[in-house]
C-alpha cells in the first residue's frame, strides 16, 4: 500500500533561519507531488507542484523553493524564513496516470516562525 | 482558475442528513469535480470525486446538477466525527485548487 510521510511535524525557527522540510512516497513510481500551505484559517493554497524529478511547477512567487532529487522525495526550503512563512505545511501526492486526480495528503508540517 | 462558492457554515444535528451545496459556475467541460474534507491539524481527506453522473461511495454521496454549475455533497446520516471543513474542488488539468471550504458542525 502507499504511505507518505512528512518531517518534522513541527518546528519553531527565527526569522531568517533557513528550512528543509521533507516528504516521502512509499509504495508507488513517478507521483505527482505538490506543496500546500494552510495559514491561519482555512484554504490551502498550492505552492509547488512536480510531476518528475528535477520537475518543479511554482504556483506563487516567493522566498520559498522546492526540489525533487528522486521520484519519490520532495523538498521544500528556504534560504531566509520571513514571519509570514508561518503556517502548516502539507506534502500531497497523486498517481501521475489519473485523470481524476485523487490526492493523498501527509500528516502536516506546523512552522511558527518568531 | 475556475472558483467554487461554498457557504462558510452549517450544522447539523446527529443521525440525520446533510447536503453540502457548492456553486461553480465556471466549470469546465473536462473538470472534475472532487470533495475533501480536514479535520483539525490533520491533512485533508479525500471524500469523493465526479464528472458527470451522481456517484456514491461508503463516505458520501455526490449529487451533480445536469449543467455541471453547481454540486451537493450528501452525508445521509451525520455523526459526531463527520464535524470538518469540507471544501469542494475542481481538478483542472491536475491541480487541485482549494477555497475557503463549508465548516461543518454535528450537534448530538
Amino acid at each position: 500500500s502507499q504511505t507518505i510521510h512528512q518531517w518534522p511535524a513541527t518546528l519553531v525557527q527565527p526569522v531568517g533561519s533557513p528550512l528543509s522540510l521533507e516528504c516521502t512516497v512509499e509504495g508507488t513510481s513517478n507521483p505527482n507531488l505538490y506543496w500546500y500551505r494552510q495559514a491561519a484559517g482555512r484554504g490551502l493554497q498550492l505552492l509547488f507542484y512536480s510531476v518528475g524529478i528535477g520537475q518543479i511547477s511554482s504556483e506563487v512567487p516567493q522566498n520559498l523553493s522546492a526540489s525533487r532529487p528522486q521520484d519519490r522525495q520532495f523538498i521544500l526550503s528556504s534560504k531566509k524564513l520571513l514571519l509570514s512563512d508561518s503556517g502548516f505545511y502539507l506534502c500531497a501526492w497523486e498517481t501521475g496516470t489519473s485523470a481524476s486526480g485523487e490526492l493523498f495528503f501527509g500528516e502536516g508540517s506546523r512552522l511558527t516562525v518568531l | 482558475d475556475a472558483k467554487t462558492t461554498q457557504p462558510n457554515s452549517m450544522e447539523s444535528n446527529e443521525e440525520e442528513p446533510v447536503h453540502l451545496p457548492c456553486n461553480h459556475s465556471t466549470i469546465s467541460g473536462t473538470d472534475y469535480i472532487h470533495w475533501y474534507r480536514q479535520l483539525p491539524s490533520q491533512g485533508p481527506e479525500y471524500v469523493i470525486h465526479g464528472l458527470t453522473s451522481n456517484v456514491n461511495n461508503r463516505m458520501a454521496s455526490l449529487a451533480i446538477a445536469e449543467d455541471r454549475k453547481s454540486s451537493t455533497l450528501i452525508l445521509h446520516r451525520a455523526t459526531l466525527r463527520d464535524a470538518a471543513v469540507y471544501y469542494c474542488i475542481l481538478n483542472q488539468g491536475g491541480k487541485l485548487i482549494f477555497g475557503q471550504g463549508t465548516e461543518l458542525s454535528v450537534k448530538p
